[in-house]
């Protein structure tokens, strides 16, 4: 079956620090990627994503390259700031499914001052 | 990006009894909506599957009877949790993706933390 697997939380950063959240996945057929965040008191929102192999998706400075050969789609930023705080989510979908996604378990990230 | 607005967000309900989520596409029509459920520490799994005008599909393992899933328009799907247990305890969420032939994007309401005591 399909499953994703991402790095348990929740992660403290100081502002500015580097940020990686790790996930990987299983899947049965050829999976699009997503990374979706969800801000304190709202829906999930998402932020990148990436549909095939080699892909990199990128938005609002977070990063995540789509990598086969590891099945991972790891999210990185460079310098975070006190507003990323939220919980991410890593999730795919397989490519011509009308099915929905299947999520990691969510990482809290708090960014300090 | 288009709103999806999940209401309440957080109800506290005694056993047995029932509680309704509702779910709202507010500027788009939504053909389909989805229900999930997340448990502490895991991750968000999909109950079912709601199209407007027909009956829900259910993952295995949801009880229908336990999980009422109505879709009567474009831009309302509602959960109705009947007869609740501790065990119900859950984050609830649901999404809506937008109506047309192709898969598109879905779009998040912002979750419902329900309690039962």
């Amino acid at each position: 079956g399909n499953s994703v697997t991402q790095m348990e939380g929740p992660v403290t950063l100081s502002e500015e620090a580097f940020l990686t959240i790790n996930c990987t996945y299983t899947a049965t057929g050829y999976p699009s990627l997503f990374w979706y965040v969800q801000y304190p008191g709202e829906g999930l929102q998402l932020l990148l994503k990436a549909t095939k192999a080699d892909d990199k998706g990128s938005n609002k400075g977070f990063e995540a390259t789509y990598r086969k050969e590891t099945t991972s789609f790891h999210l990185e930023k460079g310098s975070v700031q006190v507003s990323d705080s939220a919980v991410y989510f890593c999730a795919l979908r397989i490519s011509g499914s009308a099915r929905q996604l299947t999520f990691g378990s969510g990482t809290q990230l708090t960014v300090l001052p | 990006g288009a709103v999806v607005s999940q209401h309440p967000s957080r109800v506290i309900c005694k056993s047995g009894t029932s509680v309704k989520i509702e779910c709202r596409s507010l500027d788009f029509q939504a053909t389909t909506m989805f229900w999930y459920r997340q448990f502490p520490k895991q991750s968000l799994m999909l109950m079912a599957t709601s199209n407007e005008g027909s009956k829900a599909t259910y993952e295995q393992g949801v009880e229908k009877d336990k999980f009422l899933i109505n879709h009567a328009s474009l831009t309302l799907s509602t959960l109705t949790v009947t007869s609740a247990h501790p065990e119900d305890s859950s984050f609830y969420i649901c999404s809506a993706r937008v109506s047309g032939g192709r898969v598109t994007e879905a779009f998040f309401g912002q979750g419902t933390r329900l309690t039962v005591v």
